[in-house]
């Protein structure tokens, strides 16, 4: 099956600091990836549309400035949280869908957990 | 606006009994409809998957649909303590546009 790679699982930073989350698609081209946010008992929060060769959508109310999406491959997307603050901590997770699997779903990453101090 | 309403839970089950849970959503247009399971500090895993009115099994899970009600729900038979998790479920709409709605899960326990 479809299988999607994100690294790094964990990351404790600086508050003002950067930090870049890594999503990989291993099996399966993806032209599109999708970035979540997820905060405790919560519901997984859509952020972001991550399409490849072009410029992410991103959904209302989240900062295109500070959460900052690069597609530059078939097979990557990255999420760089720029000028991090300990609101932004959080479990972040990027999903694919294998275009080839019909309505089989959207396949997550295993998560990054980022906690700014 | 897109809603998924899930009842957040607990349900607490014992092990081998039917665990049912319960999924609403609110856009009449949705054609996809999924199950996740996602364990505490872990991304969601895909249960079942489901876009046709009634009932699809896979082993001891069995999800049901009815497009009129606007309902969806996933039975887990012989629950295991192992079932213990959030269970998301998730609506897609169509018309080309497959990026699901999360509802908020429920939490289920099954205890021994």
């Amino acid at each position: 099956g479809a299988v999607v790679s994100q690294h790094p699982s964990r990351v404790i930073c600086k508050s003002g600091t950067s930090v870049k989350i890594e999503c990989r698609s291993l099996d399966f081209q993806a032209t599109t990836m999708f970035w979540y946010r997820q905060f405790p008992k919560q519901s997984l929060m859509l952020m972001a549309t991550s399409n490849e060769g072009s410029k992410a959508t991103y959904e209302q109310g989240v900062e295109k400035d500070k959460f900052l999406i690069n597609h530059a491959s078939l097979t990557l997307s990255t999420l760089t949280v720029t000028s991090a603050h300990p609101e932004d901590s959080s479990f972040y997770i990027c999903s694919a869908r294998d275009p080839t699997s019909g309505f089989g779903g959207y396949t997550f990453g295993s998560g990054t957990r980022l906690t700014v101090v | 606006q897109k809603e998924v309403e899930q009842n957040s839970g607990p349900l607490s089950v014992p092990e081998g009994a039917i665990a049912s849970l319960n999924c609403t959503y609110s856009d009449r247009g949705s054609q996809s409809f999924f199950w996740y399971r996602q364990y505490s500090g872990k991304s969601p895993e895909l249960i079942m998957f489901i876009y046709s009115n009634g009932d699809k099994e896979d082993g001891r899970f069995t999800a049901q649909l009815n497009k009129a009600s606007q309902y969806v729900s996933l039975l887990i038979r012989d629950s295991q303590p192992s079932d213990s998790a959030t269970y998301l479920c998730a609506v897609a709409a169509s018309g080309g546009s497959y990026i699901p709605t999360f509802g908020r899960g429920t939490s289920l326990i099954v205890h021994p």
